[in-house]
């Protein structure tokens, strides 16, 4: 199947301070790459989906100030938690898919803010 | 918002037994796919069935998608340690968005 890969694996930041994590699509060109959240022993909940060149879409209840998503390549899109507080702390899961088959996820990034 | 309930959330059975997971909704999806997930990692795909009625099979793995696309069930036959893992189903709405279940979080006893 498709690689896709995200940076970093893991983030420890200060609270208060912004936190930027890259999803790169490695052997395909990405149409659409979708942003998920992943809380302790739940399941993935969609935040927002990314188009290329285009402002991304996000769900209900997700504040787009707070996540700034920038799909500036088909193969990159960059989340960046802004003025990340201890509650944004979650395992933060992108993948990527091309012309509507299947997604392909990344491995995850882990982000804890003190 | 289309909803997929997932049952059982937790199941531990020893090494050899069967176990069935389901996945249910009110919604017609227009596929529905199954992933795995290591902790720590992010989703593996394992199936997507597309067509009512629809039955794969991956080994001892068994996929079924019911016939009005509402549903979909997961067998394993003879469970081994290496299938402990967290186990979704994900259906397909409009446009390639995924709606995931809760997840089944099984643990295969040796």
């Amino acid at each position: 199947g498709a690689v896709v890969s995200q940076h970093p694996s893991r983030v420890i930041c200060k609270s208060g301070t912004s936190v930027k994590i890259e999803c790169r699509s490695l052997d395909f060109q990405a149409t659409t790459m979708f942003w998920y959240r992943q809380f302790p022993k739940q399941s993935l909940m969609l935040m927002a989906t990314s188009n290329e060149g285009s402002k991304a879409t996000y769900e209900q209840g997700v504040e787009k100030d707070k996540f700034l998503i920038n799909h500036a390549s088909l193969t990159l899109s960059t989340l960046t938690v802004t003025s990340a507080h201890p509650e944004d702390s979650s395992f933060y899961i992108c993948s990527a898919t091309w012309e509507q088959e299947t997604q392909y996820f990344g491995p995850g990034t882990r982000l804890l803010v003190l | 918002t289309q909803l997929l309930e997932q049952s059982p959330q937790f199941l531990s059975i020893q090494e050899g037994e069967n176990l069935t997971v389901y996945c249910n909704s009110s919604s017609v999806f227009s596929s529905l796919q199954w992933y795995r997930q290591e902790p720590g990692e992010g989703p593996v795909l394992l199936v997507t069935v597309v067509t009512g009625g629809e039955v794969k099979k991956l080994k001892r793995l068994t996929f079924q998608f019911g016939d009005a696309r509402k549903d979909s069930s997961l067998h394993i036959t003879a469970a081994q340690p290496g299938d402990t893992g967290l186990y979704l189903c994900a259906g397909a709405q409009g446009a390639q968005k995924l709606v995931f279940g809760q997840g089944t979080r099984l643990t295969i006893n040796p």
